[in-house]
Parts: structure tokens; sequence; C-alpha cells
């Protein structure tokens, strides 16, 4: 099975400053399609998960364009380029590429300073 | 607007038996995959259970595999999630989600005697 590790576990970012979450995935898990089925959710405190990000740079419709999303092969990262009060949460990545065998990493948890 | 909503979740004593419900509306349910991702006290994302479109292709984490049944009824846009032989370490939040593009507020499920 494909093993999701992010980096850091925890961020504290100053508001209107950038942070940077790593993903890494124990083996690449490009489907026959071509394409890199890695997601990236937001999970606020008391909320259900939400995806920012598919297919590793996706935006999904209504997520600020703050948010970006790189990475191929084995190597993710989801940037925040200006860190706002609302973003406050756990941020996870998950491949959805094999199924069964979806893998969610840990989840890295971003508060302000 | 897209709705989904678990219920069913409550406390249940270990090797007992609970069935979840997910009730679907606001987009084209027949054409949708739909899983279950749980999510125990304090601890990471965990893919659980999925089940394709039509309901001919159904999947299981391993930790759920023997014990869980995931099925569908496309007429009524409910997704089920049998769940037998319940352990202490199946305790969560189960979410569902049609194809990890919008999620449940997600039921409690608490084993314990």
């Amino acid at each position: 099975d494909v093993v999701m590790t992010q980096s850091p576990l925890s961020l504290s970012v100053t508001l209107g400053q950038p942070a940077s979450i790593s993903c890494r995935s124990s083996q690449s898990f490009v489907y026959i399609d071509g394409n890199t089925y890695l997601n990236w959710f937001q999970q606020r405190p008391g909320q259900s998960p939400r995806r920012l990000l598919y297919k590793v740079s996706n935006r999904d419709p209504g997520v600020p364009d703050r948010f970006s999303g790189s990475g191929s092969g084995t190597d993710f990262t989801l940037k925040i380029s200006r860190v706002e009060a609302e973003d406050v949460g756990v941020y996870y990545c998950m491949q959805g590429t094999y199924w069964p065998g979806i893998a969610f990493g840990q989840g890295t948890r971003l508060e302000i300073k | 607007e897209v709705r989904m909503l678990e219920s069913g979740g409550d406390l249940v004593q270990p090797g007992g038996s609970l069935r979840l419900s997910c009730a679907a509306s606001g987009f084209p349910f027949s054409s949708y995959a739909i899983t279950w991702v749980r999510q125990a006290p304090g601890e990471r994302l965990e893919w659980v259970s999925a089940i394709s479109d039509t309901g001919d292709r159904t999947y299981y984490a391993d930790s759920v595999k023997g014990r869980f049944t995931i099925s569908r009824d496309n007429s009524k846009n409910t997704v089920f999630l049998q769940m037998n032989s319940l352990r202490a370490e199946d305790t969560a939040v189960y979410y569902c989600s049609n194809n990890f593009d919008f999620w449940g507020p997600g039921t409690l499920v608490t084993v314990s005697s």
C-alpha cells in the first residue's frame, strides 16, 4: 500500500505570511490515464473535511487562489501564499489513484502565530 | 446545493452491529462513486469503503474487510454501511462523500461496553 507522509506536522504562521506543507508518498501513483490523483483537504476545527485541490494542482470551486499545489512522482507541496485567520485547521494530503488502498497523510495542523 | 447526510451512529457494545446511512441530494447520485471515511478522536482520516456508481464494485480497507458491507439504493439516493463484529478501534466519526467532492457532517459511532 502507498503510505503518505506529511511534514511538518504542525505549523505556526504569522498572518499574511506564506505557508508550505510537504507530502511524500512511498511510491509513485500515476494512474493509467496519466493523472496523479493527489488531493489536498482542509479540516477546520469542528468541521468536516473540504477538498481544496485535486489531481495535484487543480483548485476546487470556491477555493481562494492563495492555495496552490505542485509536485510529481513522490513529492508534493501545498502552498498558501498569504495565510489568513480562516486557514486555521488541519491539512491532509490523500492518494486517490489506487482503490482500495486510498491513503491519507497524518495531517498538518496550521495555527496563527 | 449538494447535501450529504449521514445517520445511524450510536453507542454499541463490542461485537455488536450498526447500519449507517448516507442520504444525498443535489447531484446526479447514480453517476457517482460514494466513499466512507472515518476519523477516530484526535486521529487522521482513514478511508473505510467505497462503492461504484452502479454498485457493482465495492472496496474495503483491510481493517474492515469481512466485517463491513457497503451497498447503495440509487432509487433513494442512499448508501449504506453495514458494520458487524464491531471493535473498540472502530470508534470514530464516519463521513460519507461523493468521490471526495463533498462531505457530510458525519455520524459518531462509539464501540464500548
